[in-house]
């Protein structure tokens, strides 16, 4: 499975935008990028995923690089509740089997400061 | 509302003891999945299932077992084999099959072993 690097952690201000990197330099053409967070003590949540376009939704945006060897996941507006860590994470959507397994590192801790 | 449950929240048991995790589902899935969550980490796959009385395991199944009779459940039995079954379990669901996309998490069980 090919990799994500993403920093250990990151901090910003309540109501501030918020870019949290992730590497994927060894993505292959099929891998979509996920995004998922999880709020201490609770299982993950799913915030956003995509395969080539930038992608919006009500919780985020997803910003991919040209090469895809990078993207990022933007925050617009930081709130208190926002306070997780994100997880970056390829999928080859175009593989069965074992394939449908999500594969979590250790994602980033992200702070928000009041 | 449609979800997946996961009970108890917390569980406690003497070492030597198999314990059944239970995992429902009422979102009419297919696939369904067992993770485990030990502090500061990222979640590892323990067993999946893409189908009714079908399983598969995933990255870290010594001492575990699963069984998939029905479509909406899919229960998870630590064994006393399992050197170190203390952890935070986490099920998951999704649709299966090519680009399915989000997976949906339960809020887990957090088992601890005295």
């Amino acid at each position: 499975d090919a990799k994500t690097t993403q920093p250990n952690s990151m901090e910003s201000n309540e109501e501030e935008p918020v870019h949290l990197p992730c590497n994927h330099s060894t993505i292959s053409g099929t891998d979509y990028i996920h995004w998922y967070r999880q709020l201490p003590s609770q299982g993950p949540e799913y915030v956003i995923h995509g395969l080539t376009s930038n992608v919006n939704n009500r919780m985020a945006s997803l910003a991919i690089a040209e090469d895809r060897k990078s993207s990022t996941l933007i925050l617009h507006r930081a709130t208190l509740r926002d306070a997780a860590v994100y997880y970056c994470i390829l999928r080859d959507e175009n593989s069965g089997g074992s394939n449908y397994k999500l594969t979590f590192g250790k994602g980033t801790l992200l702070t928000v400061n009041p | 509302d449609g979800g997946i449950t996961q009970s108890p929240k917390y569980l406690f048991r003497k070492e030597g003891q198999n314990v059944t995790l239970s995992c429902e589902q009422n979102l009419n899935h297919d696939a369904m999945y067992w993770y485990r969550q030990d502090p500061g980490q990222g979640l590892r796959l323990i067993y999946y299932s893409q189908i009714v009385n079908d399983f598969q395991k995933g990255d870290i199944a010594e001492g575990y077992s699963v069984s998939r009779e029905k479509k909406e459940s899919f229960p998870l039995t630590v064994t006393s084999a399992q050197k170190n079954p203390t952890a935070f379990y986490l099920c998951a669901s999704n649709l299966g099959g090519l680009g399915s996309g989000e997976q949906y998490f339960g809020p887990g069980t957090r088992l601890t072993v005295t």
